[in-house]
């Protein structure tokens, strides 16, 4: 049973562009939400998180929407430039448990036409 | 990669053989994980420290043994490896493991058993 959903998993944005990922979770026990980014041959590196109190979150170009009611969350990149062609992960997990893992979405190949 | 080291970097390896990975941090974080990233699936969690002798599994323990007899150290062990698990593995450390839960990734091991 896959707990989090991610779409599309490839996406081509022309650079100026929006792009947007979104995610859909299942357990309601989540109450964490981050997004990671990862460049070819790199481990994956920590973007933008949130949490569940908020319905929205912005760092720099970067901004998740959270809709707690429909269990989705959702990465925009703004201006997108050539440098953010990268695959993004989107996660979840229960913090109330103490040192819970990350359940991961399948990824989005997002690619940046210049 | 916040202070996070893996070896080895790359490992071929044959059928039946053991295997050990190393993560090894510098930041003095109290959680540490063990992922594995597969073509269409994501980062799937293998094992969790919760600190020093403190382990538990995750998603996808069978096949895996983990150790964890000093702070900055979590090993990965395969006792048999099997073609199956041909994988990217990469290692997470969180300072804060529960409320937060923000994990900083290393920058992988790339295992092939032949």
């Amino acid at each position: 049973q896959q707990q989090v959903k991610q779409s599309p998993q490839s996406l081509i944005v022309q650079k100026g562009g929006i792009s947007i990922i979104n995610c859909a979770y299942e357990n309601t026990a989540f109450d964490y939400f981050p997004w990671y980014q990862q460049f070819p041959g790199k481990g994956p590196a920590l973007l933008i998180a949130i949490r569940p109190d908020v319905s929205e979150k912005k760092e720099g170009r970067f901004t998740i929407s959270f809709n707690k009611s429909a269990k989705q969350f959702s990465l925009h990149i703004m201006d997108s430039q050539p440098g953010d062609s990268a695959t993004y992960f989107c996660a979840a997990s229960n913090s109330g448990g103490g040192a819970d893992g990350l359940t991961f979405g399948k990824g989005t190949h997002l690619i940046i036409q210049p | 990669d916040a202070g996070i080291t893996q070896s080895p970097r790359h490992k071929v390896t044959e059928t039946g053989t053991p295997v050990t990975l190393r993560c090894h941090q510098t930041e003095n974080h109290r959680y540490m994980y063990w992922y594995r990233q597969d073509p269409g699936h994501g980062l799937r969690l293998i094992h969790y420290s919760y600190g020093v002798k403190d382990t538990d599994k995750g998603e996808v323990s069978d096949g895996y043994s983990v150790s964890r007899s000093k702070t900055e150290d979590f090993l990965l062990t395969l006792e048999s490896a099997t073609s199956s698990q041909t994988s990217v593995y990469f290692c997470a450390i969180s300072p804060s493991g529960g409320l937060y839960n923000e994990q900083f990734f290393g920058p992988g091991t790339r295992l092939t058993v032949l």
